[in-house]
């Protein structure tokens, strides 16, 4: 069974860089899937952040494509999120999932709340 | 961007009832569609996917129909553990985007 749980701030300064590790276990990072990141401002709907390939090939949504990073270290079995200049406008909680293809995201994080907020 | 549209936004419904959601695509996304089902400070939970193929675990009442720009997910016998707010999603290209969601609540 494939779970993944993330960790990071719960609180970002306005301007700084909000970071989260999605920590993956049982199952490689390194499968035939995308990892993905998700958004959901508190009592809005999902927004994709974006998607990495364990080779390092990686989308983002042009909404943040300019502040986003998603990179992958397989030799922890996790993929992480750097999203910078943030404003309050990115307070939201932050899901993980895996995108396995044809059957899409079929596995989420519990989810983690970040505050940007001075 | 592909934008997805679903409707209603909410609705009231009792248990045992039928329910019907619809998504629509703003460009062809052939049978790229996905259900998702959240309830409130959860993680969202995948029911169907490529249109109408129910996820392993998922009851049968939940059905999903559609090819092209208009889709359907049906909930036939509502149960109280329905309840919930449900998001349509395309696959087809990325970003990847999804309807404002639709909630069902009880009447």
């Amino acid at each position: 069974q494939v779970q993944l749980q993330e960790s990071g701030p719960g609180l970002v300064k306005p301007s700084g860089t909000l970071s989260l590790t999605c920590a993956v276990s049982g199952g490689s990072i390194s499968s035939n899937n995308w990892w993905v990141w998700v958004r959901q401002p508190p009592g809005q709907g999902l927004e994709w952040v974006g998607e990495i390939f364990h080779y390092g090939s990686a989308n983002y949504n042009p909404s943040l494509k300019s502040r986003v990073t998603i990179s992958v270290d397989k030799s922890r079995n996790q993929f992480s999120l750097d999203l910078n200049s943030v404003t309050a406008a990115d307070t939201a909680v932050y899901y993980c999932a895996r995108d396995s293809g044809l059957s899409s995201f079929d596995y989420w994080g519990q989810g983690t709340l970040v505050t940007v907020s001075s | 961007d592909i934008q997805m549209t679903q409707s209603p936004s909410s609705l009231s419904a009792s248990v045992g009832d039928r329910v019907t959601i619809t998504c629509r695509a703003s460009q062809t996304i052939t049978t790229y569609l996905n259900w998702f089902q959240q309830k409130p400070g959860k993680a969202p939970n995948l029911l169907i996917y490529s249109a109408s193929i129910l996820q392993r675990g998922v009851p049968s009442r939940f059905s999903g129909s559609g090819s092209g720009t208009d889709f359907t997910l049906t909930i036939n016998s509502l149960q109280p553990e329905d309840f919930a707010t449900y998001y349509c999603q395309q696959s087809y290209s990325t970003p990847r985007t999804f309807g404002q969601g639709t909630k069902v609540e009880i009447k």
